[in-house]
């Protein structure tokens, strides 16, 4: 069992939507990266979180360690945005190595 | 400019013909991990080196091998491919417990 839950696993949106995605974790973690993966590409990091809240242009990721939750959100998506979003976390009784949620497949239509 | 290089991008190997996969960095990271990543799955790591130390998943295959001659090169050898190793391979390179991890564009292995 996956100790990294994405959720939605798929979404499709229209372009100029505010997007959410979601992810949940079972135990204390020491940082959790939201990464970005285009089709047959390799994997960009877009963020790294330990506590509250980062920006970078219209994207936007928080995280909340009492509820072991996170989100990345997308304002004013484009259809460049189209990718795989995959939340990954760094336990803390896993130093050193991340396990990944399963990702979730964003479709952003013009 | 890019920090973490894998090469090739694309590699076309027989079945059961040894196959390397090199990846190389410019951030002087001590820690280098090797994921393989199948088709709509998540990314599955393989093994990784902090420093020169060499630290493999319990349920990697002894079919897949590591080097890491030097802090900038870490190299996954495949010693017999067969058609369940087809994949995406990620190199990522990390400082341990500080920064995000950086990772590569990925090699696309094919067996054939």
């Amino acid at each position: 069992k996956n100790e990294v839950e994405q959720s939605p696993q798929n979404l499709t949106a229209q372009e100029g939507e505010f997007i959410t995605i979601n992810c949940s974790y079972s135990v204390g973690i020491s940082a959790l990266h939201w990464l970005q993966q285009h089709p047959g590409g390799g994997i960009v990091s877009l963020f790294m979180l330990s506590s509250g809240k980062k920006k970078h242009g219209r994207l936007i990721a928080t995280i909340n360690i009492q509820e072991k939750h996170s989100s990345l959100h997308i304002t004013a998506s484009h259809p460049r945005d189209s990718a795989v979003y995959i939340c990954a976390v760094r336990f803390n009784t896993n130093a050193g190595k991340s396990t990944f949620g399963d990702g979730t497949t964003l479709t952003v239509k013009p | 400019d890019a920090m973490v290089i894998q090469n090739p991008r694309y590699q076309v190997t027989q079945f059961g013909k040894p196959v390397t996969l090199s990846c190389s960095q410019t951030l002087n990271h001590n820690v280098m991990y090797w994921y393989q990543q199948k088709s709509s799955q998540a990314p599955k790591l393989l093994f990784h080196y902090y420093d020169k130390d060499f630290n493999n998943e319990a349920d990697t295959p002894d079919n897949f091998q590591s080097r890491r001659p030097n802090t900038s090169f870490c190299f996954l050898d495949i010693r017999s491919p067969g058609l369940g190793d087809a994949a995406m391979y990620l190199c990522a390179t990390s400082i341990q417990g500080i920064t995000e991890a950086f990772f590569g564009q990925g090699t696309r292995l094919t067996v054939v």
